[in-house]
């Protein structure tokens, strides 16, 4: 079975602070793939990365990173000088490789940003 | 690529009502997936299609909730009779099977009084 932990449930920052976000999963399946989802306050699910579980890069896009370490099974997401606009909800999610496999989510964090 | 389009985005209904949501996923793409949004149970997985076929339909509620997917760029979610606890947020998302990366739409609320 799958599952995603997502401790925070929410982190207040100050603009321009960096902020973690963390993301710890279980799965047995060898092969994997996490993600990452915004959920803005109008309400939509956006994508924000797609990591397979043989590629342990770190990824940076802009002011987002995300780092990858399957010794701890954690998949965590930081964004660096936090704007007001990055407050949001963030899913993160697994999806297996064993057959037919669907998407399994965490709680979320709910981040908020204040000016 | 207009995205998965889902409608309505608001839903507002009397118990007992029947009510159908619908959606449209990226052209393409062979699995769909019904999730629902809640605060108390936050998302969760309701049923998915892969090439039209329901493959896991165990998230499903009960009886009250079918869904079907009768061609590859249609699908529908069926509540009959709706009650006041099935308000929530229902996603649909599409998918390529072997590609891993889901794309939501943008959600129907429902509100059943």
């Amino acid at each position: 079975a799958q599952k995603v932990t997502q401790a925070q449930t929410e982190i207040s920052v100050v603009e321009k602070e960096d902020v973690t976000l963390d993301c710890v999963y279980e799965t047995r399946d060898t092969t994997y793939y996490l993600f990452w989802y915004k959920q803005p306050p109008s309400g939509e699910l956006v994508f924000l990365i797609r990591r397979n579980s043989f590629d342990e890069q770190n990824e940076i896009s802009g002011r987002y990173s995300w780092n990858f370490q399957k010794s701890t099974s954690s998949f965590n997401f930081t964004i660096t000088a936090s704007q007001v606009v990055d407050s949001a909800v963030y899913f993160c999610a697994l999806r297996g490789d064993t057959g037919f496999q669907k998407l399994v989510f965490g709680t979320g964090t709910r981040l908020l940003v204040s000016p | 690529d207009a995205g998965v389009i889902q409608s309505p985005r608001h839903e507002v209904t009397e118990m007992g009502q029947e009510v159908t949501l619908r959606c449209k996923p990226i052209s393409g793409h062979n699995s769909l997936f019904w999730y629902r949004q809640t605060m108390m149970r936050g998302l969760e997985l309701l049923i998915y299609f892969n090439n039209n076929v329901p493959i896991d339909d165990s998230g499903m509620p009960e009886d009250r909730f079918s869904a079907k997917m009768p061609n590859a760029s249609f699908s529908t979610l069926k509540i009959q009779p709706s009650e006041p606890r099935d308000s929530a947020v229902y996603f649909c998302a599409s998918s390529l099977a072997d590609r891993g990366g889901y794309t939501f739409g943008s959600g129907t609320r429902l509100t059943v009084v």
